[in-house]
């Protein structure tokens, strides 16, 4: 079974500065998709940005990026002067490419922004 | 916009009580999903539904179950609800085939079984 280990329950970066939170993932398949998902206080959550295995170029939506290392199964999102609004819970995900789009969740990072 | 709705956010019950949680999507979604949200462990699959009265049990889903017997509805059910039940729970629908795999969330449900 795929898992999907997020290691830092919180981080903090001053507003405007930029920020990288960390993923790793296991498993034996080789086609698969990663996901970012934003869950901002008492909010629904909202995809940030995917990334598809096959594809080597990292993906990148306005200030969000991704670092998708396939080899080392890590797949991190920077983020880039840093906002207010981004103050939120990230959750990395995974979903196979066989059988049902279930997606596997990692723990959570809880992202602070300081004024 | 995708919207799904989940009918409550806020959800007080007693132990042993019958729990619905009710979700709904206006996008025509074949594929719904019900996950728990715990702190420290992240979101967990308990039950989805990929077409009407069709259910697939998901990583957690002993002490509950679902129905879908509309394409836009899909609800959870406690049928004794538990103390070890209180969490956050959080509805989802996505397009079918292997192309739209997005999944939209809903707002969430915090139930508190006391």
């Amino acid at each position: 079974a795929q898992t999907v280990t997020q290691s830092q329950p919180e981080m903090s970066v001053q507003e405007a500065e930029t920020v990288t939170l960390s993923c790793t993932y296991d498993t034996s398949e080789s086609d698969y998709y990663l996901f970012w998902y934003k869950q901002p206080p008492s909010r629904q959550m909202i995809l940030v940005i995917r990334q598809e295995a096959y594809k080597q170029q990292n993906a990148t939506e306005n200030r969000f990026s991704v670092n998708f290392q396939k080899a080392a199964k890590s797949f991190s999102l920077k983020i880039s002067d840093s906002q207010l609004g981004d103050a939120a819970m990230y959750f990395c995900a995974y979903r196979s490419d066989q059988g049902a789009q279930k997606l596997v969740f990692g723990q959570g990072t809880r992202l602070t922004i300081n004024p | 916009d995708v919207k799904v709705t989940q009918s409550s956010r806020y959800l007080v019950k007693r132990t042993g009580e019958k729990v619905f949680l009710e979700c709904v999507q206006d996008m025509d979604h074949e594929n719904m999903f019900w996950y728990r949200q715990d702190p420290g462990l992240g979101l967990r699959l308990i039950y989805f539904s990929y077409d009407v009265k069709m259910k697939e049990k998901g990583d957690i889903p002993e002490g509950y179950s679902v129905s879908r017997e509309k394409k836009e509805r899909f609800s959870l059910i406690l049928e004794s609800a538990s103390t070890n039940q209180t969490s956050m729970y959080l509805c989802a629908s996505s397009l079918g085939g292997p192309v739209q795999n997005i999944q939209y969330f809903g707002a969430g449900t915090r139930l508190s079984v006391l």
